[in-house]
Order: C-alpha cells, then structure tokens, then sequence
C-alpha cells in the first residue's frame, strides 16, 4: 500500500494564481484532513472530510475550497493565491471513528506564493 | 479556539541522555497522540493514548496521558542520533470528526 500521497511535492505560484492540490489515500479511510504547517505554529486545519461528498471548515479555511468526489481522493484548492499561502501542506487520513483517532499523513507539499 | 502548549520548543542534548517534554491544554480531550516529523517528511505516529493515567511504551519512547485529561508527556531514553526531529502532541476532543489539536512542536537535536 502506498498509504496517503500528495501531489505535486513542490510548486511556486505568483499572487492571484490558482491551483489544485490532490491528495490519495488507499487505506480505505472515512475521514480526510488538510494541513498546513508553518514554523512555530504546528499543524493548522483547513478543512476536513468526514465521508466522500462532505467537507466541513478547519481552524484557518478562508483561502480554500476542497471537494471530496471520491471517498479516496481530497482535493484542496487555492482560487487566487496569496503570499500568506506560502506553507507546507499536509494531508492526512483516518479510518476510526468516534473517540480513538489515529490520522496517517502524507509527505507534504511546498507552496511558495511569490 | 482550543490551545496546546508543547514545551521545550527545542531541545540540544548529547547522545544517551533522556528527553522529556510535554504538553498541556485549557481543554479535556480524550486522546493524546505524539507524533515525529523528520526533515521534508509527513508526521508519523509513535505513540497513541486513550484513558486518563494511561502510561504507553513503544521501545525507548514513553508516554502518558495525564489524570486531569488537559496534559501528557512523552520521554525518550538513551537518546540516539537518528531521534533528531520535531516531535508534535495532539489531542483529540470527542465527537467533532476526528479533529485534532496540534502543539507547535519540539524540535529535538542529538549530538553524537
């Protein structure tokens, strides 16, 4: 199993260019998450995905939108980028539910918004 | 919103020594999760805690999830070089999607 993958690992966008990123979990989980890593600040939810066709808004959505068509893939998108969306960005998967939670993480994906 | 405070925020210490660090809230939660970030990597899980008081081993790592449910710890024993990295505590509040709260980290440095 390849468990949770991000594409792309890097990317450079200019103010007010959009893109998409993809994230892919073959484990057959629920729920999905995106991150966003900064320094001194940890890890930052988006938003999160708790079944495929439903996204629900994290500590810091304003700036995104995600779908979540197919129960394997989170798509977390960027309509006019910002240099403050200049991060890293992680997207995560669980499978339990209710009170344990166990999230598996991919391995990021660079953002610079020059 | 809901806050965690890891401490230290970094850590510099010389092969074989212990490590401790740790986390605490203003929030209950009713799980605690420590996690590893190596360089340009995804966190990876080391240990999971699910009841007050418990007390989890995975190897040399070590940690507990404090009686008030608002804090845990974590130790590492006879450090190695390879335990260089940025280690994250979560907690997780019940019934709100899985949603975890992350600490802002520590990162650690191990000098041979």
């Amino acid at each position: 199993n390849a468990g949770v993958t991000q594409t792309p690992k890097f990317r450079v966008l200019k103010t007010g260019q959009s893109m998409t990123l993809l994230c892919a979990q073959d484990m057959n989980h629920e729920y999905m998450y995106w991150y966003r890593q900064d320094p001194g600040m940890g890890l930052r939810l988006i938003h999160y995905s708790v079944g495929e066709g439903t996204t629900a808004k994290g500590e810091v959505p304003d700036g995104y939108n995600v779908s979540r068509l197919k129960k394997q893939n989170f798509l977390l998108g960027l309509e006019s980028a910002a240099p403050s969306q200049t991060s890293v960005y992680f997207c995560a998967s669980s499978y339990t539910t209710g009170e344990s939670n166990e999230q598996f993480f991919g391995p990021g994906t660079r953002l610079t918004v020059l | 919103g809901q806050q965690l405070n890891q401490s230290p925020q970094s850590m510099f210490i010389q092969e074989g020594e212990d490590v401790s660090m740790n986390c605490t809230s203003s929030s209950i939660f009713n799980t605690w999760l420590w996690y590893k970030q190596d360089p340009g990597e995804g966190p990876v899980l080391l240990i999971a805690l699910y009841k007050a008081g418990e007390l989890t081993s995975n190897g040399r790592l070590t940690a507990q999830f404090g009686i008030t449910r608002k804090d845990s710890f974590l130790n590492i024993s006879a450090s190695i070089p390879s335990d260089v990295g940025i280690y994250f505590c979560a907690g997780q509040l019940g019934n709100q999607g899985g949603k975890l709260i992350f600490g802002q980290g520590t990162e650690l440095s191990v000098k041979p």
